[in-house]
């Protein structure tokens, strides 16, 4: 069972540099959701998606782009990177039915912007 | 910001007692709330529901008090196997005006360590 996946696991770049994290998942779930993870922090919102073709902005939008193109697929896109942006960033998604549906996770993408 | 409040710990338990964990929530519209266990370096993987009437999954029990906004989870007979970093959660349902996208907000976790 694969549920959500990310890739890559990780990446190093440099200052301005751009890159694209994909997430994949294979349960039809309706919504996704993109998250950072910083030390002594909770997991904070980036963008999520209600749909194929329909993003919007969380907590901490700035510097960070999305795309629903395919119901299956979520990309996170850093078109100029900055040492801000180093974190451990999660995907998830979730079914349709509520709040009371969890949310489940990819295993995350470490980051590091030099 | 809506905010989810946690004890950091670390709590350093011996293996066998009985621990609890505290969370506290300041949006009193919040709809519904969860516990996670996430796993050094690991990603975030559902524990449990919190129900209002509360529930119980085998040595787990979560608790609710949406009047004091207020969550517990107990863990009765602990195993080494329990260490790991508790997360309160909780939905904050049209948190974004997102058409019921259901934000989650996310306590800074509680570290146990149980001792053999």
């Amino acid at each position: 069972n694969a549920g959500v996946t990310q890739t890559p696991k990780f990446r190093v770049l440099k200052t301005g540099q751009s890159m694209t994290l994909l997430c994949a998942q294979d349960m039809n779930h309706e919504y996704m959701y993109w998250y950072r993870q910083d030390p002594g922090m909770g997991l904070r919102l980036i963008h999520y998606s209600v749909g194929e073709g329909t993003t919007a902005k969380g907590e901490v939008p700035d510097g960070y782009n999305v795309s629903r193109l395919k119901k299956q697929n979520f990309l996170l896109g850093l078109e100029s990177a900055a040492p801000s942006q180093t974190s451990v960033y999660f995907c998830a998604s979730k079914a349709m039915g509520g709040p009371g549906q969890p949310q489940h996770f990819g295993d995350g993408t470490r980051l590091s912007i030099l | 910001r809506k905010e989810v409040e946690q004890d950091p710990g670390p709590f350093n338990v011996p293996e066998g007692a009985t621990v609890a964990f505290n969370c506290t929530y300041s949006n009193s519209a919040s709809q519904s709330f969860f516990w996670y266990r996430q796993d050094c370096r690991k990603e975030p993987k559902l524990l449990m529901s919190v129900y209002s009437s509360g529930n119980e999954d085998g040595r787990f029990t979560a608790q609710l008090n949406r009047a004091s906004q207020y969550i517990s989870l107990l863990i009765r007979d602990s195993k080494l196997s329990d260490s790991a970093t508790y997360l309160c959660v909780v939905n904050e349902a049209n948190m974004y005006s997102g058409g019921g996208a259901d934000g989650l907000t996310f306590g800074k976790g509680t570290h146990l360590i149980i001792q053999p």
